[in-house]
């Protein structure tokens, strides 16, 4: 089983209704994140969460929002969702200590027409 | 703040010829950076780290990195690229007080047989 697991792996919507993505991980990681990676562009940072208690923004949130329901899952939100939010999206978890790297699940490929 | 620059976005080589991907970062204080790879249709997986000590580092799959901080780059090379090795390349740069790397745009390495 993956590390890192992200549900559902593709989904396509239309504009206007409320999407959710959700993560998972068995790495006993306390941070975790969401990125968004469009081509050209590399990978974006939407939201952060270093621990349950703790959500940040990223570079990118607008549009966006999450939850950390527990150390293990960080779901991610578009309450709205519109045709410029098409993109792959990736969750990634790394530990605590400093300089460590991150680990991804496999993405979701999200069409909004 | 920091910033990563990937110099070229697309690389093609024929397979068994060597390959380098460059990567110019630029940061006002110590950095630790990693190259990452992405396989179609999967989240990134680390490839190498460079977080102090030697300035040659290998990774997996017969790549290795020098980081040269006189010229703030950390390129990525393999003497001699196999098929399989078709992927998109990030290269992160993290340090200072942010636990947070900072992705390139990404380099899309493309073997032809």
């Amino acid at each position: 089983d993956a590390d890192v697991t992200q549900t559902p792996r593709n989904r396509i919507t239309k504009t206007g209704k409320r999407i959710m993505l959700e993560c998972s991980q068995t790495k006993g990681h306390d941070r975790m994140y969401w990125y968004r990676q469009d081509p050209g562009l590399g990978l974006r940072l939407i939201y952060y969460s270093f621990d349950v208690k703790d959500i940040n923004k990223g570079e990118i949130s607008d549009g966006y929002s999450v939850s950390r329901q527990a150390q293990a899952k960080f779901s991610l939100s578009l309450e709205s969702a519109i045709p410029n939010q098409t993109a792959l999206y990736f969750c990634a978890t790394s530990d605590r200590t400093r300089n460590q790297p991150q680990h991804f699940g496999d993405g979701t490929r999200l069409s909004i027409l | 703040a920091q910033s990563v620059t990937q110099l070229d976005s697309q690389v093609p080589v024929f397979e068994e010829a060597p390959v380098e991907l460059r990567c110019n970062y630029s940061s006002s204080v110590s950095v630790y950076l990693f190259w990452y790879v992405q396989y179609p249709n999967q989240g990134l997986q680390l490839l190498l780290k460079y977080l102090s000590g030697s300035t040659l580092v290998k990774g997996i799959n017969g790549f290795e990195a020098e980081f040269n901080k006189s010229q703030t780059s950390f390129h990525l090379r393999k003497p001699s690229v196999h098929i399989s090795d078709t992927a998109e390349y990030f290269c992160a740069v993290g340090g200072g007080g942010s636990y947070i790397p900072t992705f390139g745009r990404g380099t899309s390495l493309i073997v032809h047989p």
